[in-house]
């Protein structure tokens, strides 16, 4: 039973607009979000995090909000670029538990020049 | 700052042989966590070590096993390997404090013939 659903496994989007990468999940106790970025044959790599006591963090051209109510994250690019196009994960961190991050499935994002 | 240095690369074994993965953490981090990432699973956790203690265990049989030196370098065994054990895994690494994000190596490709 997956706890971080990431319901769209792949995205197309044109450079200059924006990109949409959605997440849900089910556990109440998840006060810790992250989203990584991965290329092929390289490790994921830390992108942007958020704290279940915000509803919004920037950095840079990566917004990520956070609906509670409805267990729902999204990550937002923009503008877009042709290097962003990488498969994209959601993450999530259970209050008071130990280094264990429970990951949606990944959604591929391809940005057309 | 050097990031997450997993070795070997790539390991091509046969059923029921023993594999050794080793995982360097970023300097000053005392957390190393480990995962397994198949195409149908996504990204699934293994077990976290602090400190040369395990503080968390994910739901995999008794044939992966881990350890962490003093130096916080770590390294996970398989045992009685399984064509299903076919894999990336990879290794991250974090303070271990709270809501501190995880830094990923790029992995070790593991292959049974």
């Amino acid at each position: 039973d997956q706890q971080v659903k990431q319901n769209s496994p792949s995205l197309s989007v044109q450079e200059g607009r924006i990109s949409i990468l959605n997440c849900d999940y089910t556990n109440s106790m998840f006060d810790y979000f992250l989203w990584y970025k991965k290329y092929p044959a390289e490790g994921p790599t830390f992108l942007i995090s958020i704290s279940s006591i915000k509803d919004k963090n920037e950095d840079g051209r990566f917004t990520v909000f956070l609906n509670k109510s409805a267990k729902h994250l999204s990550l937002h690019i923009v503008p877009s670029q042709p290097g962003d196009s990488a498969v994209y994960f959601c993450a999530a961190w259970e209050g008071g538990s130990q280094g264990n991050l429970i990951f949606g499935k990944g959604t591929k994002l391809s940005v057309k020049p | 700052k050097a990031g997450v240095t997993q070795t070997p690369r790539y390991l091509i074994k046969t059923r029921g042989q023993q594999v050794t993965l080793s995982c360097s953490p970023i300097s000053g981090h005392r957390s190393v966590s480990w995962y397994q990432q198949t195409p149908g699973q996504g990204l699934q956790f293994l077990f976290e070590y602090f400190s040369e203690t395990q503080r968390n265990k994910g739901n995999f049989p008794g044939r992966f096993s881990g350890r962490q030196f003093s130096n916080s370098r770590s390294e996970m065994n398989v045992s009685t390997l399984e064509l299903g054990d076919s894999a990336l895994y990879l290794c991250a690494s974090s303070t271990g404090a709270p809501n501190q994000p995880q830094h990923f190596g790029d992995g070790t490709r593991l292959s049974i013939l």
